[in-house]
């Protein structure tokens, strides 16, 4: 199984509402990262998880908080969003983490907060 | 940063023409990817290519690699409608945090019929 699933797909809040994307893998992967991306643009790193420790933190925001409670899954929690944090996040895994292995997305949670 | 610039933004080409898009970047690396997406969908790796290699193929895909002019391309021969997407490099730094890629700006090629 090469599948990097994703859920939801689609996820309308409310700037006060908490919500989570959950993310999972199951090809044996010890490196999984989110990403996010605006329409039209590259997706860009918000962390890196390592055999389950944080390993990076591109200096996201505390509104975004995420957990991986084992080596197959991989949340993003949500809370107190801005409007500009709409956008497409994706998630990815990898053998190992580092720049020498390739990436499996998922199709990724498409973020509405209104 | 790292980021790619990536030219041309966009291309439209017809089918069975060949595509090629342009990568360059800022610092040194060891290693350069290249991914598709189309639209609004997750991305698929195409092609790895490390800073000691200047050439790789991949069935209708081949990539080069210039270190000394810090630039990459990607070929895409005898495209297919199917081919409509848009390509990103993806670069480490060797400056920086080796775990981490940064994309490139993209280009979004159309493969009409």
């Amino acid at each position: 199984d090469t599948e990097v699933t994703q859920t939801p797909k689609h996820l309308v809040m409310g700037m006060t509402n908490k919500k989570s994307l959950k993310c999972e893998q199951h090809m044996g992967h010890r490196a999984m990262y989110w990403y996010k991306q605006k329409a039209k643009k590259p997706p860009e790193l918000m962390f890196v998880y390592s055999y389950e420790k944080l390993s990076i933190n591109e200096s996201v925001p505390s509104r975004f908080s995420p957990e991986c409670p084992n080596s197959s899954l991989l949340n993003l929690h949500l809370h107190a969003l801005q409007p500009e944090d709409s956008a497409l996040y994706l998630c990815a895994s990898s053998p190992q983490a580092g720049t020498s292995y390739e990436q499996y997305f998922g199709p990724g949670t498409r973020l509405t907060v209104t | 940063s790292q980021q790619g610039e990536e030219d041309p933004q966009a291309l439209s080409i017809q089918e069975g023409e060949n595509a090629t898009m342009n990568c360059s970047y800022k610092t040194s690396i060891n290693n350069l990817q290249w991914y598709r997406q189309n639209s609004g969908r997750g991305l698929v790796h195409l092609i790895l290519i490390r800073s000691n290699e200047r050439e790789k193929h991949s069935g209708r895909l081949r990539v080069t690699l210039d270190t000394s002019k810090k630039s990459s391309s990607l070929l895409i021969t005898a495209s297919r409608a199917a081919d409509t997407a848009s390509y990103f490099c993806a670069t480490d730094d060797v400056t920086g945090t080796a775990s981490k890629l940064t994309f490139g700006t993209g280009t979004r090629l159309q493969v009409t019929l």
